[in-house]
């Protein structure tokens, strides 16, 4: 069974600074789809970044960007320039390609960013 | 814009009770999902269906059933519920194209079991 870790259940950062929230994963698949999604007070989900196992190429968007390494099973979440709005919880997301788009959460990471 | 529906948002439920909770989506999408989430647990996967017709378990299926009715609607059912069961729960889709990466959520429902 595929599962995620996300081992910092709490991370607070200083506004414009960078932080790194961690993420590892256990699967014994050869492909499949990661994502880090915001969640704020709101419940709302939303999707930061994803990246597809099969590209080395470490996935970035604006402000944020992962670190994939793909033997190690590890998905770390860097966010650059730390704003006020990034304060939310941030769930690591595993996607599975052969069971049936089975999709897995970890527990999430409350991000804290103090002004 | 609907996207994804559930319903009620908020239900009280005295043990042994059962119910339904409801979750309809307007974007064609193939694949849906029941969720719970919990302090500190974050989402857990209670069913899922990659299209109509199909259901699978996922981490947390005990005290639950699903019905995929169509491929718009996939309803989770509490048949005796048990204090355990209060949480929250959501319901999610999205397209099985591999280009469908974005996962629509509902409001979620919270539900308390006493």
């Amino acid at each position: 069974a595929q599962t995620v870790t996300q081992s910092q259940p709490e991370m607070s950062v200083q506004e414009a600074e960078t932080v790194t929230l961690s993420c590892t994963y256990d699967t014994s698949e050869s492909d499949y789809y990661l994502f880090w999604y915001k969640q704020p007070p709101s419940r709302q989900m939303i999707l930061v970044i994803r990246q597809e196992a099969y590209k080395q190429q470490n996935a970035t968007e604006n402000r944020f960007s992962v670190n994939f390494q793909k033997a190690a099973k590890s998905f770390s979440l860097k966010i650059s320039d730390s704003q006020l709005g990034d304060a939310a919880m941030y769930f690591c997301a595993y996607r599975s390609l052969e069971y049936g788009n089975k999709l897995v959460f970890g527990a999430g990471t409350i991000l804290r960013v103090k002004s | 814009n609907a996207g994804v529906t559930q319903t009620p948002k908020f239900q009280v439920l005295k043990t042994g009770q059962s119910m339904t909770l409801q979750c309809a989506q307007d974007m064609n999408h193939n694949s849906m999902y029941w969720y719970r989430q919990d302090p500190g647990m974050g989402l857990r996967l209670i069913y899922y269906s990659a299209s109509e017709g199909t259901t699978d378990k996922g981490e947390v299926p005990n005290g639950y059933n699903v019905s995929r009715l169509n491929k718009r609607e996939f309803s989770l059912r509490l048949e005796s519920a048990a204090p355990s069961q209060t949480s929250v729960y959501f319901c999610a889709s999205r397209t099985n194209h591999n280009s469908g990466n974005t996962i629509y959520f509902g409001e979620g429902s919270w539900l308390t079991v006493v």
